[in-house]
């Protein structure tokens, strides 16, 4: 079945940027969905459609593509971007796969 | 306000049954994909099930046949019937809804406990 490959951690320090990747073998075609989870809370919408930004997400968070991989960018990194982010896309069998996460640790 | 509310979790014994609930307010289940997605102690995000809109179901294969999904209209709440539970079917489960093939999952529940273990 399809996977999504995000690196399991990046450090980063205060404001200072983050960047989070999500490679896959159809990422070219596909559209990305990015979630932030902080400990012990459900996930939250952060990016859909490979770059838009739910209402009250900042626009300090953002995402893109490139050839077979998607990127979400947090600028200004602030303590509380500390959190587990997740890319998802849907693959041809309809079903929903999620990259294995990456720990994002402010330093 | 759009909200997902999960019960139902708790502890059971390998090869026992158990039924998630996920009431919804703010929106109608019948007009949303409707998914549980769980996670597993200190790992990632895994799809498990699916109800669509047409009353469809589509399943995970590690619980094919073991799990079934369900809709209560009148409730407007989502179901997740559990049997043949084993260990590594433990984690937090979460209902989520999505509006249709391709979107993102925008709400999410609080998620619900289940641990399998004697």
């Amino acid at each position: 079945s399809y996977a999504l490959t995000q690196p399991p951690s990046v450090s980063v320090a205060p404001g200072e940027t983050a960047r989070v990747s999500c490679g896959g073998s159809n990422i070219g075609s596909d559209s990305v969905h990015w979630y932030q989870q902080k400990p012990g809370q459900a996930p939250v919408l952060v990016i859909y459609y490979n770059n838009n930004r739910p209402s009250g997400i900042p626009e300090r968070i953002s995402g893109s593509k490139s050839g077979n991989t998607a990127t979400l960018t947090i600028s200004r990194v602030e303590a509380g971007d500390e959190a587990d982010y997740y890319c998802q896309v849907w693959d041809r069998s309809r079903d929903r796969v999620f990259g294995g996460g990456t720990k994002l640790t402010v330093l | 306000e759009v909200q997902l509310v999960e019960s139902g979790g708790g502890l059971v014994q390998p090869g026992g049954s158990l039924r998630l609930s996920c009431a919804a307010s703010g929106f109608s289940v019948s007009v949303y994909y409707m998914s549980w997605v769980r996670q597993a102690p200190g790992k990632g995000l895994d799809w498990v099930s699916v109800l669509y809109t047409g009353d469809t179901t589509d399943y995970a294969d590690s619980v094919k046949g073991r799990f079934t999904i369900s809709r209560d209209k009148s409730k407007n709440t989502i179901f997740l019937e559990m049997n043949s539970l084993g260990v590594d079917d433990t984690g937090v489960y979460y209902c989520a809804r999505q509006i249709g093939d391709l979107n993102p999952y925008d709400y999410w529940g609080q998620g619900t406990l289940v641990t399998v273990s004697s």
